[in-house]
């Protein structure tokens, strides 16, 4: 069972937008801990796609983007691609545990 | 550029000392950062295992702390992770991997291929 809470699939026709949801709880994201949001394709190590919430690290598409609200985050994808579909983990800091934490991960598939 | 690359054992036995090395180059390791292991169980999610300094100070995993010991060699450039009295559970693909920025914990951006550990007799 992750602390950081994500649905398990979500799906999207290319060009549609997604969202995908991460909830934490008083001691990670309700605390104001940042966010940060993974992308993994098959076979591949996680990619760092958004760091602190809603920043982009060079080279990731505007595609992607990153908002927090309360104890949950979401990602949002637009333009959905092919190339999109992926594992994706949210990833906070748990200040009670004093450890670092993921989500359960989500698999995107794109229709 | 900076790049990281997990080396050890493929297959342990259970209860023995699971040892993987970390050889870090393009960066200088005891120029800063806390690098960081992370493993992924088959077919489940990422788990940090902990992090740490060049200096040689560590956070772990509360699961893990009473089997987790890191090091870091600061004259190979390199950084080691040992997790002892090893189980079935602890069957993973282990990553190596450097922060986004010098002072945080997590976040990393820098992440090796990865190498996958099997504990069975």
């Amino acid at each position: 069972q992750s602390v950081l809470t994500q649905p398990p699939s979500v799906s999207g026709a290319p060009g549609q937008r997604v969202t995908i949801s991460c909830t934490g709880g008083s001691s990670n994201i309700g605390v104001g801990n940042n966010v940060h949001w993974y992308q993994q394709l098959p076979g591949a190590a996680p990619k760092l796609l958004i760091y602190t919430d809603n920043n982009r690290p060079s080279g990731v598409p505007d595609r992607f983007s990153g908002s927090k609200s309360g104890t949950s985050a979401s990602l949002a994808i637009t333009g959905l691609q092919a190339e999109d579909e992926a594992d994706y983990y949210c990833q906070s800091y748990d200040s009670s545990s004093l450890s670092v934490v993921f989500g359960g991960g989500t698999k995107l598939t794109v229709l | 550029q900076v790049q990281v690359q997990e080396s050890g054992p493929g297959l342990v036995k259970p209860s023995e000392t699971l040892s993987l090395t970390c050889a870090v180059s393009g960066y200088s390791i005891s120029s800063g950062y806390n690098w960081g292991w992370i493993r992924q169980s088959p077919g489940k999610g990422l788990e940090w295992i902990g992090s740490i300094h060049h200096s040689g100070s560590t956070s772990y995993n509360p699961s893990l702390k009473s089997r987790v010991t890191m090091s870091v060699d600061t004259a190979k450039n390199q950084f080691s992770l040992k997790l002892n009295s090893v189980t079935a559970a602890d069957t993973a693909v282990y990553y190596c991997a450097r922060p986004y920025k010098s002072a945080w914990y997590g976040v990393f951006d820098i992440w090796g291929q990865g190498t996958v550990v099997t504990v069975s007799s």
